[in-house]
């Protein structure tokens, strides 16, 4: 079983490149979110989904495009990186049966930097 | 914005200590939360505390809740230091869930 898996684990981008950072889970979750981790900001929400089918943005989404195609998949777009977009991307999922804030499941982290 | 603000920033305590963070917020608030974050690592859920409740314990674990005063306490007794971490309170305000920034634990041998 293995979790919230996320790809890649590093990547460095120039700017006005694009890219997807990619989020799987195999534990049937309805709900997945993804959240930037700054110094000093703690953890901001980007992003997040109820189901497949259906997102909403969270509380920083300028710069940021996501779809949920599958139950499994979260993938998270930068449209045209900018090097405000250096960070640490985290993926979560969590129990459908809780709602969309229950207990989250945390991927291992994506380290974005942005030339 | 961030919802829950943990206290202190940092916090330096020797093995066998016991060692308590806070966690103040602003709005009302269905559950919160407590993570713990090993460097470089993600997240790991450690307890959560729903709004009707004003105290839960997990193992070395012990979290209070104060609705009326709008913060929460965490508790770790006896720390070794594999407790060394930063660890988030998370408040849910019926729509997402909201990270404060974190208490930096050092615990050492």
């Amino acid at each position: 079983n293995a979790g919230v898996t996320q790809t890649p684990k590093f990547q460095v981008l120039k700017t006005g490149q694009s890219m997807t950072l990619q989020c799987a889970q195999d534990m049937n979750h309805e709900y997945m979110s993804w959240y930037r981790q700054d110094p000093g900001m703690g953890l901001r929400l980007i992003h997040y989904s109820v189901g497949a089918g259906i997102t909403d943005q969270g509380e920083v989404p300028n710069g940021y495009n996501v779809s949920r195609s599958t139950t499994e998949d979260f993938p998270l777009r930068l449209l045209s990186a900018a090097p405000s977009q250096t960070s640490v991307y985290f993926c979560a999922s969590s129990y459908s049966g809780q709602g969309i804030t229950g207990e989250l499941f945390f991927g291992e982290g994506s380290r974005l930097t942005v030339l | 914005s961030q919802q829950g603000e943990e206290d202190p920033q940092a916090l330096s305590i020797q093995e066998g200590e016991n060692a308590t963070m806070n966690c103040s917020y602003k709005t009302s608030i269905n559950n919160l939360q407590w993570y713990r974050q090993n460097s470089g690592r993600g997240l790991v859920h450690l307890i959560l505390i729903r709004s009707n409740e004003r105290e839960k314990h997990s193992g070395r674990l012990r979290v209070t809740l104060d609705t009326s005063k709008k913060s929460s306490s965490l508790l770790i007794t006896a720390s070794r230091a594999a407790d060394t971490a930063s660890y988030f309170c998370a408040t849910d305000g019926y729509s997402t869930l909201t990270f404060g920034k974190g208490t930096m634990l050092l615990v050492s041998p």
